[in-house]
């Protein structure tokens, strides 16, 4: 297995505003997920990304992926308070079976 | 569509006492997850099973956790006896089946604390 790290460690952004953040891996993988963590939802799946794709939209949420660069970032545009949360990928291997394994996340802040 | 539930929610006990915890996943969901996330690090992956078999335990430290998961559905954690460091939330989560394809759901966690 192989740990996604996420950065940066910590955002803090105004309402309005667009954040990102960004997922680093070390080798070749299948899919890629993200996360999010809020105390009030908890632990909540956001997307996944394939290995053959490079961009994915859901929402106001955007996520990329270049496997050149084993990098993955996540764009939440237009962020609101309600985005306050840790945000997490998770990564596997592209040989073996899938171990998730998360990384130590990104803490967004969105002040209202 | 009903959650991965957990129980208990919160849990206190002192060093070298034992400790359980329950898990019932998403009705249908062969795959069952366990991680530990200790306050501040992102989840760490303690077992996972497959039906009632297990898939990986390689970070679970066997001397004093045991897990297990009878007829593939419910599944327990338990630490004995348990350590201070063993402070932190227990996820339990469930998928449809395993690979990196399919979304994990999370249960709430139970909080535990070790005085």
């Amino acid at each position: 297995s192989q740990q996604g790290e996420e950065d940066p460690q910590a955002l803090s952004i105004q309402e309005g505003e667009n954040a990102t953040m960004n997922c680093s891996y070390k080798t070749s993988i299948n899919n890629l997920q993200w996360y999010r963590q809020n105390s009030g939802r908890g632990l909540v799946h956001l997307i996944l990304i394939r290995s053959n794709e490079r961009e994915k939209h859901s929402g106001r949420l955007r996520v990329t992926l270049d496997t050149s660069k084993k990098s993955s970032s996540l764009l939440i545009t237009a962020s609101r308070a309600a985005d306050t949360a840790s945000y997490f990928c998770a990564t596997d291997d592209e040989g073996g079976s899938y171990i998730p394994t998360f990384g130590r996340g990104t803490s967004l802040i969105v002040h209202p | 569509e009903a959650g991965v539930a957990q129980s208990p929610r919160y849990k206190i006990i002192e060093k070298r006492q034992s400790v359980a915890f329950w898990c019932n996943p998403i009705s249908g969901h062969a795959t069952l997850y366990w991680y530990q996330q200790i306050l501040g690090q992102g989840p760490k992956l303690l077992i996972q099973f497959q039906n009632n078999g297990v898939v990986d335990d390689s970070q679970l430290p066997k001397d004093r956790f045991s897990a297990e998961r009878l007829k593939g559905v419910d599944s327990t954690l338990k630490i004995q006896p348990a350590k201070l460091e063993d402070s932190a939330v227990y996820l339990c989560a469930s998928s449809f089946t395993s690979g990196s394809s399919y979304e994990q759901y999370f249960g709430p966690g139970t909080r535990l604390t070790v005085t």
